[in-house]
């Protein structure tokens, strides 16, 4: 059983630019999540999809980033016209539907310059 | 809203030391999860523990164990015979059981356990 799988690992980006992360969940797993992880902080809530439906997306969130989950399976993240405070670590997990621990991915390490 | 406080920053113990990570919730939701993950060095958040609201008896496994005090909203951790490879970053978190929001977590800032040999 393969676990959360998250690419790319490492994105190095100019000001300005886009980017998009993908997530491939642990396969049976109908619950998705994206977080963002800063230097000596928790993981913070972005988003949340049960099967392609995205049921919450934090109100932290600028109109800048943008997540998919088109088939119920992976998941792809898009920051737009990123800034230098875009810069952090980005953690996919999975859950399945009737558990509440979370599977996290590797991350993706974000560094905008 | 939902908050989780992890009052210690940095512990720091030699080796076969007991050790106790502190961790205390905030929530209005009469059911609720919670959880303990650890993240190394390596840096992907593994999944340690879950706890459900209505359910306070303590668990021991190995030489990890957990205390849930709802009274005062309190979830430790303790780690017995501390060993050089529990070093790492301990996150406490806190989960919403209503239907829309199950499973998104609110995270504490985690306490960093550095096991000295």
């Amino acid at each position: 059983d393969t676990g959360v799988s998250q690419d790319p690992r490492h994105k190095i980006t100019k000001r300005g630019q886009n980017v998009t992360f993908r997530c491939d969940p642990i396969s049976e797993h109908n619950r998705l999540y994206w977080y963002r992880q800063t230097l000596g902080q928790g993981p913070e809530f972005l988003t949340y999809f049960q099967n392609e439906a995205q049921l919450e997306k934090s109100r932290l969130l600028s109109d800048r980033f943008s997540a998919e989950r088109p088939k119920g399976s992976f998941s792809t993240l898009e920051i737009q016209r990123t800034e230098q405070g875009d810069s952090a670590m980005y953690l996919c997990a999975s859950t399945g539907t009737d558990s509440y621990e979370q599977y996290f991915g590797p991350g993706t390490r974000l560094t905008v310059t | 809203a939902q908050k989780v406080t992890q009052a210690q920053t940095e512990i720091s113990v030699v080796e076969k030391e007991d050790v106790t990570l502190d961790c205390v919730y905030e929530t209005r939701d009469t059911t609720y999860y919670l959880f303990w993950y650890k993240q190394p060095p390596s840096g992907e958040l593994v999944f340690l523990i879950r706890r459900n609201s209505f359910d306070e008896q303590n668990e021991i496994s190995g030489r990890y164990s957990w205390n849930f005090q709802k009274s005062t909203s309190s979830f430790n951790f303790t780690i017995t015979a501390s060993q050089v490879v529990d070093s790492a970053v301990y996150f406490c978190a806190l989960s919403e059981a209503e239907y829309t929001n199950a499973g998104k977590s609110t995270f504490g800032d985690g306490t960093t356990l550095t096991v000295k040999p």
